[in-house]
Formats: structure tokens, C-alpha cells, sequence
């Protein structure tokens, strides 16, 4: 089955920095990965997704980048704000109808 | 956007006791909704996937007998754990998908004591 890894674990930035946060993916069938935002005690919450006919794709502060030869795909927020810690996942997925297969998180805190 | 209701948020219950989990669609129908399972500090494990109509499909080393799932409509699926112990306790979370988009309850913080 997908097996999706997430780097780093956590990441600490000052308000103002940009963020990266990398995951890679094993099947090469998966065609949607999704990112997450997950605050305590809450769902996850989207905030960015792409598919496999897109290279890169970008909302305000944040982007999401594809290299499917290399299995990979990375979530970039620029420009970090207080409100933008959390704990962050990616996933991937085959399929429409397919499960998600989830990266291990990155907690990311943005200090002042 | 797409908003998925789930509840009860918290619930305490007693050892042995079994716990009814709702996960409703509140502005469009889901054929698949997805039943999640969080530990403190760790990933989304998917438990199983559940088909309006259809028995749930359990991920491996899930008990189906203890976990039980019920989707009976478009917008309504239900977990419901039986016979509850301690090492049940977990933050629960359902997902339906539509239109490709995956969306997420606000999840339930299940303390078995």
C-alpha cells in the first residue's frame, strides 16, 4: 500500500519566515495530495490540494509544489504569522473514491 | 464550502459500555465517509471505509465486531464502540468525500475510564 513520510517533525520559524514542509509517497498510482492544518483538539482542516496534471499551485500564502518523477511534494507558507501554528499534514491518494494515506505531521510554530 | 458535522465532541463512558459516534453531511450527500483514529502526537490511522448501503470496509487489525459502523444514508454515518475499555480512548474522526474533496469532522475525544 501508499506509504507517505513527512519532514520535519516540527519547525520553528519567526513570524515573517517562510515554512517547508516536505513529504514523499511510494505508490506511483496516488494522483491528489492534500494538505491539512490540524489545531488542537480540532479536525483537520484543508487548506491546499493538487493533483497529478499540476506542477505547482498557489493560494495567497501558500503553495504546494508536485515532482511526481521524484515522488514528492512540498507545502510552502510565506511570510508566517502567529496563527499559523499547528500541527500540519499531507496525505495521498489514489483515487476519487480512494482512501488518504497521511504523513506523520510537522508542528510548526511561529514565534514572535 | 462542504461542512461535516460530528458528534459528540467529548464523552466519558464507563468501562463496558458501548458509545454512538454521529458523522453528518450537512450540505451534500457523501457515498463514502472514512472513519479515523488519532493517539496524542500521532498521524491519522484510518480505521474504515464506509459505503452508503454497503458493509464497511475495516483496515487491517481493526475489530469490526468492536467498531461498529452504520451508514444508512448519503449524510448520516455512525461509529459505534462496544463494550468499551480504557485503551479505547482516542480522539475519533469521520471524513466524507464528494467531488474528490475530502472533508474532515471536528472530531470526538472518546475517555473510556
Amino acid at each position: 500500500g501508499e506509504n507517505v513520510e513527512q519532514h520535519p517533525s516540527t519547525l520553528s520559524v519567526q513570524e515573517g519566515d517562510s515554512a517547508v514542509i516536505k513529504c514523499t509517497y511510494s505508490d506511483s498510482a496516488s494522483n491528489y495530495f492534500p494538505w491539512y492544518k490540524q489545531e488542537l483538539g480540532k479536525g483537520p482542516q484543508l487548506i491546499i490540494d493538487i493533483r497529478s496534471n499540476v506542477g505547482e499551485k498557489k493560494d495567497q500564502r501558500i503553495a504546494v509544489t508536485l515532482n511526481k518523477t521524484a515522488k514528492h511534494f512540498s507545502l510552502h507558507i510565506t511570510e508566517t504569522q502567529p496563527e499559523d501554528s499547528a500541527v500540519y499534514f499531507c496525505a495521498a491518494s489514489t483515487g476519487t473514491a480512494s482512501k488518504l494515506t497521511f504523513g506523520t505531521g510537522t508542528r510548526l510554530q511561529v514565534t514572535l | 464550502g462542504a461542512v461535516v458535522s460530528q458528534h459528540p465532541s467529548r464523552v466519558i463512558c464507563k468501562s463496558g459500555t458501548s458509545v454512538k459516534i454521529e458523522c453528518r453531511s450537512l450540505d451534500f450527500q457523501a457515498t463514502t465517509m472514512f472513519w479515523y483514529r488519532q493517539f496524542p502526537k500521532q498521524s491519522l490511522m484510518l480505521m474504515a471505509t464506509s459505503n452508503e448501503g454497503s458493509k464497511a470496509t475495516y483496515e487491517q487489525g481493526v475489530e469490526k465486531d468492536k467498531f461498529l459502523i452504520n451508514h444508512a444514508s448519503l449524510t448520516l454515518s455512525t461509529l459505534t464502540v462496544t463494550s468499551a475499555h480504557p485503551e479505547d480512548s482516542s480522539f475519533y474522526i469521520c471524513s466524507a468525500l464528494a467531488g474528490g474533496i475530502y472533508t474532515f469532522g471536528s472530531g470526538t475525544r472518546l475517555t473510556v475510564v
